[in-house]
């Protein structure tokens, strides 16, 4: 069974940093690119950045690119985000996405449960 | 950027009712188009991909179609269950994106 957990989330304040992690179980994590999903309260979804299998290709939503960076240790079978500059309009729930396919971009499959992640002062 | 616009983005049903979601993108995008379930408080679903293709272990009531820019998510018959928010979502090319979603509620 796949499992995405993601941790890392909580209060930060504006123009702080914070690192996100999501440890995955139950498939092989170096063969399938992985995404970062995010939501704020009360809205849609949005997709925030997507990271190759072997880390040579990054892809980052305008939004949040020059502050954000997506990485990926397969050793640890490990995913993160290191978001950097933050604003208020960061605050959301982000949620881990794995591709179906083993290239990019392609469908996702399963998704982590998620990580609050709060800037506020 | 390709623009993923759904409609209704709410809409009112009864258990055993038929629903008819409907996503359109703002170019042709392959069938490249994906649709998820939330539930609040949860994660996404992934419910279909490549238009209308099942995710392993959805159930068949739910069925997706259509092509180049216009497709439509149906669920046969509306289960308690099924009660959620509704996504599509374009994977033809970066940036990935989403609609705005439709709320199907009581």
């Amino acid at each position: 069974e796949v499992q995405l957990l993601e941790s890392g989330g909580g209060l930060v304040q504006p123009g702080g940093s914070l690192r996100l992690s999501c440890t995955a179980s139950g498939f092989t994590f170096g063969s399938y690119p992985m995404n970062w999903v995010r939501q704020a309260p009360g809205k849609g979804l949005e997709w925030v950045s997507g990271l190759s299998s072997r880390s040579t290709k990054t892809y980052y939503a305008d939004s949040v690119k020059g502050r954000f960076t997506i990485s990926r240790d397969n050793a640890k079978n490990t995913l993160y985000l290191q978001m950097n500059s933050l604003r208020a309009e960061d605050t959301a729930i982000y949620y881990c996405a794995k591709n179906r396919q083993r290239w990019e971009p392609s469908e996702f499959d399963d998704w982590g449960q998620g990580t609050l992640v709060t800037v506020s002062s | 950027d390709i623009q993923m616009t759904q409609s209704p983005s709410s809409l009112s049903a009864s258990v055993g009712d038929r629903v008819t979601i409907t996503c359109r993108a703002s170019q042709g995008i392959n069938n490249y188009l994906a649709w998820f379930q939330q539930k609040p408080g949860k994660a996404p679903k992934s419910l279909i991909y490549a238009a209308s293709s099942l995710q392993s272990g959805v159930p068949s009531k739910f069925s997706g179609s259509g092509s180049g820019t216009d497709f439509t998510l149906t669920i046969s018959s509306l289960q308690p269950e099924d009660f959620a928010t509704y996504y599509c979502q374009q994977y033809d090319s970066f940036p990935l994106t989403f609609g705005g979603g439709t709320k199907v509620e009581i």
